[in-house]
């Protein structure tokens, strides 16, 4: 079955920091562009960032807002997606999802149930 | 940044009938080299995340029903529901691929009349 679980949610104080993960299994982890796509409470969908596969140069792309705070990085070994917050704001309070984006297309087609960050004091 | 303009906002549709949402993007997301749109729609129940429909502005991803169908190209785009299912209801969203910052629509939301 193909399945992504994000964990490492919580409630943060602002200016701290968080890592998020998430565990893929069911197909060739390697091989899609990965992305990060946040939801505020009761708002719509926010692109966080991407990160290309190893053979496109395994590059990274992120959304203004969290451009320098934020980090993407990937374990193609273990099959993990990871999302490194730093510099934390009340904004950032969100539901994260990972997801694939679609060989060959760029659409995001896989993607997990979310986990929840919030930052406030 | 391109910008995604989803309309309406929200929609009332009865059974059976035919929902129509659109949407435009600030700039063509037609690639010349291989004449594709790169705009996708999702749909999301509550509490579950985003499910892909169409990809390409008209290919449905396998198992969507055939009553899901997309059109448009360039900066105009419509999401059709043919004969509005209850399991319908939900939020619609366009999205571009076409570069980053990857952006969505602000979301349809679809009910029952």
């Amino acid at each position: 079955e193909v399945q992504m679980v994000e964990s490492g949610g919580g409630l943060v104080k602002p200016g701290g920091s968080l890592r998020l993960s998430c565990e893929a299994s069911g197909f060739s982890f390697s091989n899609p562009w990965m992305s990060w796509v946040r939801q505020a409470p009761g708002k719509g969908l926010e692109w966080v960032g991407r990160i290309k596969d190893k053979t496109d140069g395994g590059t990274t792309d992120y959304a203004a807002p969290v451009k320098g705070r934020f980090t993407i990085s990937r374990d193609d070994s273990k099959n993990i997606l990871y999302l490194q917050m730093n510099s934390l704001k009340s904004e950032d309070t969100a539901l994260y999802y990972c997801t694939t984006l679609k060989i060959g297309v760029g659409a995001f087609d896989i993607w997990g149930q979310g986990t929840m960050v919030t930052v406030s004091s | 940044d391109i910008v995604m303009t989803q309309s309406p906002d929200s929609l009332a549709v009865s059974l059976g009938e035919r929902a129509t949402i659109n949407c435009k993007s600030s700039q063509s997301v037609l690639y010349s080299s291989n004449n594709k749109n790169y705009l996708a729609w999702y749909q999301q129940k509550p509490g579950q995340p985003p499910k892909l429909l169409i990809y390409w502005a008209s290919t449905r991803e396998s198992g969507v029903p055939d009553r899901f169908s997309g059109s448009g190209s360039g900066t105009d785009f419509t999401l059709t529901i043919s004969s509005l299912q209850a399991e319908d209801v939900a939020v619609y969203y366009c999205q571009q691929y076409y570069g980053t910052p990857y952006t969505f629509g602000q979301g349809t939301n679809l009910e029952i009349k």
